[in-house]
């Protein structure tokens, strides 16, 4: 596709159990971002890939969080445990290059996360 | 911690009218300050920004002012339209950092017709 492709786009799903969101970036694109949306708040950053360097994790908010990236492409954002505080929209970006002029960032529509 | 305060929350216009948008940052390594712009159920999207070496940037009805000895930005919509309803979010990067932007809080614009 040519924009960011996020899955599921809604997840309703019971505190304790575990979530995978997925992200798919725009191709060519070597980093890839992943946020966090609650309601009336800002963006929050989660983490960033950088082709095959080390993901930068500082924004994780608990280690019951955690992402992968293969091949450099595809991402998966993996929640256990979930509980109710982490009802949010997930929002996956990417873009050319993580330095550079812009670095303008494409978001998905994201991923709605709803724990009851 | 809040590096990048943006106000106000939630602003109404009339149509034509000018809406305005300001956030204020605190870290002077920041280099790149973009506006973006998200509709209801869409990703933010990549509005209008600017870089400290200028003080304004146009683009259409669209403007940034910046005032880099207040660490201030702003954005102003001209001739406000109701497909301008929408929340906007400023946002700045430091220099030679691409780990992240570091986004306000956003407000939620509405023109009213």
């Amino acid at each position: 596709g040519a924009g960011v492709s996020q899955s599921p786009s809604n997840k309703v799903t019971e505190k304790g159990k575990d979530v995978e969101l997925r992200c798919d970036p725009i191709s060519g694109h070597t980093a890839l971002y992943w946020y966090r949306q609650s309601l009336g708040q800002g963006l929050e950053f989660l983490i960033y890939f950088q082709g095959n360097s080390a993901p930068d994790k500082s924004g994780l908010p608990s280690d019951r969080f955690s992402a992968e990236r293969t091949g450099g492409s595809v991402s998966t954002l993996t929640i256990q445990r979930t509980q109710q505080e982490d009802s949010a929209v997930y929002l996956c970006a990417s873009s050319i290059t993580g330095t550079g002029l812009s670095g303008e960032l494409f978001f998905g529509e994201g991923s709605r996360l709803t724990v009851l | 911690q809040q590096q990048v305060k943006q106000s106000p929350q939630s602003l109404i216009v009339q149509k034509g009218g000018i809406s305005i948008i300001n956030c204020a940052y605190e870290n002077t390594a920041f280099d790149y300050f973009p506006w973006y712009q998200q509709f209801p159920g869409k990703g933010p999207a990549l509005l209008i920004a600017i870089r400290p070496d200028v003080s304004e940037k146009k683009e259409g009805r669209f403007t940034i002012s910046f005032n880099k000895s207040a660490k201030q930005f702003s954005l102003h919509i001209m001739d406000s339209q109701p497909g301008d309803s929408a929340t906007y979010f400023c946002a700045a990067r430091k220099a030679g950092s691409a780990r992240q932007l570091t986004f306000g809080s956003g407000t939620q614009l509405t023109v009213l017709p």
